[in-house]
């Protein structure tokens, strides 16, 4: 079963709006990662947060993570049309070492 | 970074035959191959987990005579669905992991598309 789930599940903003994708989980967790998938790729990895990290910075995408409240935020400003892909959160669940991928956020980005 | 390939790219079939897919590592050995299948605009679920040289370990609900797993060495895994119906029809993506057992990096292929007719 999926361990976390992302909100809103669709997002349409206009080049150069941020972009705020959220996810939420369940049960505790030692990292979460945010992936991003193009129309019937593979996955690409974006950025990985530990539980004991709050924050994290790469580029344009800015990550967060609130373990008190089990969710964590995906935060891409100034986006570009290149940008329109699937946003997907995965976790550990329970330090398995292998991702759950929640149902994915689609943001489309519109030049 | 580390490239995973998968062949076929897609690949269409008529029911009642098998299908293989293949899983490279192009420029890293991988010790540990998973393979996901995804619905369109749904999330991956894991199918297996498989280790070079072991049996796969296959997640809760994924029929492992149906779809066979081989990790025969640290480049290459295949998922083979045998005797495919349309219900099988999805995208199916590997990804590998080398290195260290307890790590959290793995490296994603481009995913397979099957089409069961």
């Amino acid at each position: 079963s999926q361990q976390g789930e992302e909100d809103p599940q669709a997002l349409s903003i206009q080049e150069g709006e941020n972009a705020t994708m959220n996810c939420s989980y369940k049960t505790s967790i030692n990292n979460l990662q945010w992936y991003r998938q193009n129309s019937g790729r593979g996955l690409v990895h974006l950025i990985l947060i530990r539980s004991n990290e709050r924050e994290k910075h790469s580029g344009r995408l800015r990550v967060t993570l609130d373990t008190s409240k089990k969710s964590s935020s995906l935060l891409i400003t100034a986006s570009r049309a290149a940008d329109t892909a699937s946003y997907f959160c995965a976790t550990d669940k329970g330090g398995s070492y292998i991702p759950t991928f929640g149902r994915g956020t689609s943001l489309i980005v519109h030049p | 970074g580390a490239v995973v390939s998968q062949h076929p790219s897609w690949v269409i079939c008529k029911s009642g035959t098998s299908v293989k897919i293949e899983c490279r590592s192009l420029d890293f050995q991988a010790t540990t191959m998973f393979w996901y299948r995804q619905f369109p605009k749904q999330s991956l679920m894991l199918m297996a987990t498989s280790n070079e040289g072991s049996k796969a370990t296959y997640e809760q609900g994924v029929e492992k005579d149906k779809f066979l797993i081989n990790h025969a060495s640290l480049t290459l895994s295949t998922l083979t669905v045998t005797s495919a119906h349309p219900e099988d029809s999805s995208f199916y993506i590997c990804s590998a992991r080398g290195g260290q057992v307890f790590s959290y990096e793995q490296y994603f292929g481009p995913g397979t598309r099957l089409t069961v007719t």
